[in-house]
């Protein structure tokens, strides 16, 4: 079945990396994408990977894709107060299937 | 380009009224998506459309729920009678589906529905 899991919350200090994980049940799956929510708005396309790829960087933002352990990380390194927000990541299986969130709370 | 256009941004109402949300996608995207977001379900695909036509509703809870395109500017998402339990934010999203492969998916500011 599709399901896309996450943990809910993490907390780190300004400056630090956050890793945000997540992990998905369909190998069929295609693309897998991160998108951001932030209070009060919709969500917002971060970053994407194809699912040959194994890694990409995008400035301050690196996924890594562990394709036979169907696990999704993005790393956003020297967080900053401005990335507190919910990040969610999606695997496209003919449609997009939306994890649970995993809030981001960046503290001084 | 605006964005996604969605109205009302705030919608409160009483149960058993018919409650009407709006979406106008970004110009030129072929696929639209409703969404509603709850604390306790997280984010539910409720419907979407590719080319004006519905492709896959099983995401719709129930009949009191219709959603229609009647062109590829506007949609509209229509629940009758509300209910408490429909209290949440729904989002519509456009995208520009090829058949290449991936597509990023616009979404609205969102509508937050409350039914008392």
């Amino acid at each position: 079945g599709e399901d896309v899991e996450q943990s809910l919350f993490l907390s780190v200090r300004e400056g630090d990396s956050s890793v945000i994980n997540c992990t998905y049940t369909d190998s069929s799956s295609t693309y897998l994408y991160w998108y951001k929510q932030e209070p009060g708005a919709g969500l917002q396309l971060l970053t994407y990977i194809f699912s040959n790829m194994d890694m990409k960087q995008d400035q301050r933002l690196t996924v890594l894709l562990n394709k036979k352990d169907k696990h999704l990380s993005l790393r956003i390194a020297d967080t900053q107060t401005g990335d507190s927000a919910i990040y969610f990541c999606a695997e496209r299986v003919v449609k997009l299937i939306f994890g649970t969130g995993t809030r981001l709370q960046v503290f001084p | 380009d605006a964005g996604v256009i969605q109205s009302p941004r705030h919608e409160v109402t009483e149960m058993g009224q018919e409650v009407t949300l709006r979406c106008k996608p970004i110009s030129g995207h072929n696929s639209l998506f409703w969404y509603r977001q709850t604390m306790m379900r997280g984010l539910e695909l409720l419907i979407y459309f590719n080319n004006n036509v519905p492709i896959d509703d099983s995401g719709m809870p129930e009949d009191r729920f219709s959603a229609k395109m009647p062109n590829a500017s506007f949609s509209t998402l229509k629940i009758q009678p509300s209910e408490p339990r429909d209290s949440a934010v729904y989002f519509c999203a456009s995208s520009l589906r090829t058949g290449a492969g991936g597509y990023e998916q616009y979404f609205g500011p969102g509508t937050r529905l409350t039914v008392t």
